[in-house]
């Protein structure tokens, strides 16, 4: 099965850091995805962690813990632009071939 | 790389109509989901293909929903009556081995029912 945590909504201010933490229990794991969804828009790809440790591409980090179900994403030096919704997405590896469990989402608003 | 193409784009329709989707994959990509997003929330996955064949559908509601993908390629999500309820976006997406079995979304369609 999964369960799949994050929090509802968060706000930052721009020029700032912020983290979004995501804990899951999923059957099959095999790596987790991070995406990125302004509104109105389709999901876009933010990044992917299969091994313990810390990831990082430009201003966004994602870390995984693999023992705890646990994963988080970075957002450094805020910008208006990365006001959107944030789905954690982690991955199983099951019957049904490789298939993507998304969370409700994180809404991060950005205030100046 | 042309992405994954959806239409229509937005629809309006009267409760117990019928309405129709159609998604066009990326090119190579054998595996093709449908999802349904509601309002404040994450996308919820509906049916997964592998090539033309279905691996899971256990989340569709097969008495009004209906989906295929014929060759392999391009796939249709059909709802017959609609309900109130089945307001929502509707995603396309697909993946291959070479993405990490990361998808591609496509734009999406926004269904309103009334």
């Amino acid at each position: 099965g999964q369960n799949i945590d994050q929090p509802t909504e968060m706000t930052a201010t721009e020029g700032a850091i912020v983290q979004i933490n995501c804990t899951y229990q999923t059957s099959g794991f095999n790596g987790l995805f991070w995406y990125q969804q302004h509104a109105g828009e389709a999901p876009t790809f933010l990044s992917y962690n299969v091994l313990d440790g810390l990831e990082e591409k430009g201003r966004f980090s994602s870390f995984l813990s693999r023992s705890k179900g646990y994963s988080y994403l970075l957002l450094k030096e805020l910008q208006m632009k990365d006001s959107a919704s944030y789905l954690c997405a982690p991955k199983a590896l099951n019957n049904a071939g490789n298939m993507l469990t998304f969370g409700g989402g994180t809404r991060l608003m950005v205030k100046p | 790389e042309a992405g994954v193409a959806q239409s229509p784009r937005y629809k309006i329709i009267e409760k117990r109509q019928s309405v129709a989707f159609w998604c066009n994959p990326i090119s190579g990509h054998a595996t093709l989901y449908w999802y349904q997003q509601i309002l404040g929330q994450g996308p919820k996955l509906l049916i997964q293909f592998q090539n033309n064949g279905v691996v899971d559908d256990s989340q569709l509601p097969k008495d009004r929903f209906s989906a295929e993908r014929l060759k392999g390629v391009d796939s249709t999500l059909k709802i017959q009556p609609a309900k109130l309820e089945d307001s929502a976006v509707y995603l396309c997406a697909s993946s291959s081995q070479s993405t990490g079995y990361g998808y591609t979304f496509g734009s999406g369609t926004r269904l309103t029912v009334v």
